[in-house]
């Protein structure tokens, strides 16, 4: 069974500084990648995904991350982030063979400081 | 396009009491999804519905849980009894058919069960 883990339940940093939220998993098969993120009071979104071809992929408001297999990682990072990307940002993955079962991790809150 | 609806937003019962929450999926998705999402946790699985029937509720407390989808619209998740352990986040989340290889489900904003 294909497990997702989050090392950092929290992560405070500073507006326009750099961040990574780490994403480890373990699966023995392929899988698919997803960051989803939680804004207050608000339902779950997808952030981006990897499925398949670039490793690297991007979201429309600057986070990007990186799927690395031989590490079986995929972080999330942004180079410079804002008051307004305070929230709970969940990793998840899914097998590539189907049936579209999400598998989650617990979680990384990212509190963005002036 | 209106998102998925979930409610009560907020409930509050004694242990042994029994609770039901109610979820209307975005128009046109085919696949309906219930997640538990205890606190300091990540979302739960607990059962999947493609149309009205069941895809997998392997995970499914299955001696105070049920749930329903019986025209392949809204669903139902009931806990009967409810114990503290149920205390937590009732998410639904939708994803239309044919979208397996996307993954994106989208999410209602929870029911949030407090039992007492």
């Amino acid at each position: 069974a294909q497990s997702v883990t989050q090392l950092d339940s929290q992560v405070p940093v500073f507006e326009e500084a750099p961040v990574e939220l780490r994403c480890n998993y373990s699966s023995s098969v392929s899988v698919y990648l997803f960051w989803y993120v939680q804004y207050p009071n608000q339902g779950l979104q997808l952030l981006l995904k990897y499925l398949s071809g670039s490793t690297l992929v991007k979201s429309i408001n600057g986070f990007e991350a990186e799927f690395n297999k031989s590490q079986t990682s995929f972080h999330l990072r942004k180079p410079s982030v804002h008051i307004s990307d305070t929230a709970e940002y969940f990793c998840a993955v899914r097998l590539t063979g189907g049936g579209n079962k999400l598998t989650f991790g617990t979680g990384t809150q990212l509190k963005v400081e002036l | 396009e209106a998102g998925v609806a979930q409610s009560p937003r907020y409930k509050i019962i004694e242990k042994r009491q029994s609770v039901a929450f109610w979820c209307n999926p975005i128009s046109g998705h085919a696949t309906l999804y219930w997640y538990q999402q205890i606190l300091g946790q990540g979302p739960k699985l607990l059962i999947q519905f493609q149309n009205n029937g069941v895809v997998d509720d392997s995970q499914l407390p299955k001696d105070r849980f049920s749930a329903e989808r019986l025209k392949g619209v809204d669903s139902t998740l009931k806990i009967q009894p409810a114990k503290l352990e149920d205390s937590a986040v009732y998410l639904c989340a939708s994803s239309p058919a044919g979208e397996v290889g996307t993954g994106e489900l989208f999410f209602g904003e929870g029911s949030r069960l407090t039992v007492l």
